[in-house]
């Protein structure tokens, strides 16, 4: 099974700043990575498959990039509706798709 | 548009059995693969199990499989998990998820709010 590994396991961001995430696979997984925001309470959301290409309605602020075992989710200015959990996923050896253990964007 | 309700989650003492249901509407179900996916208290998310759109083929994660059996009646739009031989690690928000139409693999485009299985004496 493929691990998947986020860092850092917290960020704290000022709202308008950049916040970069990071996600690592114990194995190469090509470019079948996705991204999910996920707000207490509530269901994940997907922002980002295929590495790099945004889900309908996801905001241009959000940018994904990497291939193989590097990954990496941006979001260009923060915004107070963005503090929230961020999960990445493999999808490249299925099942199972892995999840990572997440990485929480709280404010500054 | 898409949506997914899942229902039938509680309170079950270790042991005992449980059925999910996940209610769908607003889009063609026969047509859509759908997957249980978990997340246990403060947790990460967990991938349990898929069915294709047809019920022709399914998978289990290691940690339910044997135990756990997904279902779907596409006359009633709905898809089901039956829980036997619950442990206390499987308490858990189960959600309810797709890739969307004639897809199998994630990402997950489509979610259920989840319900909530506490397994506890």
């Amino acid at each position: 099974e493929i691990v998947m590994t986020q860092s850092p396991a917290t960020l704290s961001v000022s709202p308008g700043e950049r916040a970069t995430l990071y996600c690592r696979a114990s194995q190469s997984v090509s470019r079948n990575l996705a991204w999910y925001q996920q707000k207490p309470g509530q269901a994940p959301r997907l922002l980002i498959f295929g590495t790099s290409t945004r889900a309908t309605g996801i905001p241009a602020r959000f940018s994904g990039s990497g291939s193989g075992t590097e990954f990496t989710l941006s979001i260009s200015s923060l915004q107070s509706e963005d503090f929230a959990v961020y999960y990445c996923q493999q999808y490249n050896k299925w099942p199972p798709g892995t999840f990572g253990p997440g990485t929480k964007v709280d404010m500054k | 548009q898409v949506k997914l309700v899942e229902s039938g989650g509680r309170v079950v003492q270790p042991g005992r059995s449980l059925r999910l249901s996940c209610e769908t509407s607003g889009f063609r179900f026969s047509s859509y693969a759908m997957h249980w996916v978990r997340q246990a208290p403060d947790k990460g998310l967990e991938w349990v199990s898929v069915i294709w759109n047809d019920g022709s083929n399914k998978y289990y994660g290691d940690s339910v499989k044997g135990r756990f059996t997904i279902s779907r009646d596409n006359s009633k739009n709905t898809l089901y998990l039956q829980m036997d031989s619950l442990r206390g690690e499987d308490t858990a928000v189960y959600y309810c998820a797709t890739p969307g139409p004639g897809l199998i693999v994630p990402p997950f485009y489509y979610w259920g709010h989840g319900t909530l299985v506490t397994v506890s004496p």
